[in-house]
């Protein structure tokens, strides 16, 4: 079993739907990333949080350090948003960057 | 243009050719990493430099070989390949050195598609 999981693992959604991306994990941690990887491969960081909530423009990310559970949410999909989101976590434990596999995420016009 | 530059983005290699993969930051960070990307596998820790000096190697074969010749430049040297081991080689950079709860995350380069056939 991984120590990050991805829900789901390919998600299809019409232009304008809200997207919710879900990552548990199961190990101390000091940090979550969410990261997003466009088709050429390029990974782009969008949001590092410890705590809490964090927005920028139509992506949200929560997280809730008690369920070991973490969030990512886009508000009015737009098929720019077409992309795998990548859920890693610091593990406090080991010191390293875990990742999970990734939510595929394709938007319809 | 993420500030972390990886050359080539596209490689095809023989089984008996030697290769190297470039990654460039100027962002002033002070760890690089080099990692693995399989098709349907989360990412893999390969290698990490801290201050230009290996800190970590995740047992990966010895037909690669990094180097880091400065704090702005870190190549992976491929030779002797196999074919499982195409795939995506992404390099990353942190201002933080490993170890260290960072606040700053890290940036990643665009990745270079290794094909060994």
């Amino acid at each position: 079993k991984n120590e990050v999981e991805q829900s789901p693992q390919n998600l299809t959604a019409q232009e304008g739907e809200f997207i919710t991306i879900n990552c548990s994990y199961s190990v101390g941690i000091s940090a979550l990333h969410w990261l997003q990887q466009h088709p050429g491969g390029g990974i782009v960081s969008l949001f590092m949080l410890s705590s809490g909530k964090k927005k920028h423009g139509r992506l949200i990310a929560t997280i809730n350090i008690q369920e070991k559970h973490s969030s990512l949410h886009i508000t009015a999909s737009h098929p720019r948003d077409s992309a795998v989101y990548i859920c890693a976590v610091f593990n406090f434990g080991n010191e390293k960057l875990t990742f999970g596999t990734g939510t595929r995420l394709t938007i319809i016009p | 243009e993420t500030g972390v530059t990886q050359t080539p983005r596209h490689l095809v290699m023989g089984m008996t050719n030697k290769k190297s993969l470039k990654c460039e930051q100027h962002l002033g960070h002070n760890a690089m990493y080099w990692y693995k990307q399989s098709a349907k596998k989360p990412l893999e820790l390969m290698f990490v430099y801290s201050l230009e000096e290996r800190v970590e190697n995740n047992s990966v074969p010895s037909r690669f070989s990094p180097e880091c010749p400065n704090s702005s430049h870190l190549f992976l040297h491929l030779h002797t390949l196999q074919p499982e081991d195409s795939a995506l080689y992404l390099c990353a950079s942190s201002q933080d050195l490993p170890g260290q709860w960072t606040n700053y995350g890290y940036t990643f380069g665009s990745g270079t598609r290794l094909t060994v056939v």
